[in-house]
């Protein structure tokens, strides 16, 4: 049975670029959240998504943004790149995404490196 | 805003002793604290949670406890060994899969 997965691995780009992350989710979830890493320090949280639909935001500007499709896999989408957008992004996914928390199983992540 | 507070920021500990990780969170509506393992260029691995209506939950070796009261909770790994050296994270939810994760421990288990 495969857990998440996350393409591309690595991604190169330059300051102004947009980029598109996709992720999808353990065979059954619903939920897909999305998180940014970056070096050294704790995941933090960007957007949550459950039946397809935007249930929480992270403090993250509007550069930001994000989908969740009918089959449940993500993608997240960065505008207008950033020297700080680079990161570990990773995409989590849980069979339930309402008021009650459910455990969060996490992808291997894209790494993303702006130049 | 919403935090979580994680120390100490590196443990070296030798084979066989005991290694404990305490986090704290300022939102009081958090009722669920997971706790991650995450080793070099790998992605962050579930080891244990615990949900506010449990003091404490053990699982072999690991351990946490929960203090709601003072909004604390706490990793205890018991006979350490080199295999878990890694870095740990805390977490804190109030639903919605929104996790705030604490800034990480840095554990060496040292043979």
């Amino acid at each position: 049975d495969a857990g998440v997965t996350q393409s591309p691995t690595h991604l190169i780009k330059t300051r102004g670029q947009h980029v598109t992350l996709r992720c999808s989710p353990i065979s059954g979830h619903k939920s897909v959240s999305w998180y940014q890493q970056v070096l050294g320090q704790g995941p933090q949280f960007i957007f949550q998504y459950y039946e397809k639909e935007e249930r929480g935001r992270g403090n993250f500007p509007d550069r930001f943004s994000a989908r969740q499709f009918p089959n449940y896999s993500s993608e997240l989408n960065v505008n207008a790149l950033l020297l700080g957008d680079s990161a570990l992004y990773l995409c989590a996914s849980s069979l339930v995404g309402g008021r009650e928390q459910g455990e969060q199983f996490f992808g291997p992540g894209t790494r993303l490196t702006v130049l | 805003g919403e935090n979580v507070e994680q120390h100490p920021s590196t443990l070296s500990v030798q084979e066989g002793d005991s290694a404990v990780i305490k986090c704290t969170y300022s939102d009081s509506a958090s009722n669920y604290f997971p706790w991650y393992k995450q080793e070099l260029g790998k992605r962050p691995q579930l080891i244990i949670d615990i949900r506010s209506n449990v003091g404490e939950k053990k699982d072999q070796r690991i351990a946490v406890t929960l203090n709601k009261t003072a909004k604390h909770f706490s990793l205890h790994i018991t006979e350490t060994q080199p295999e878990d050296s890694a870095v740990y994270f805390c977490a804190a939810s109030s639903g919605y899969n929104k996790l705030i994760f604490g800034a990480g421990t840095r554990l060496a288990v040292h043979p």
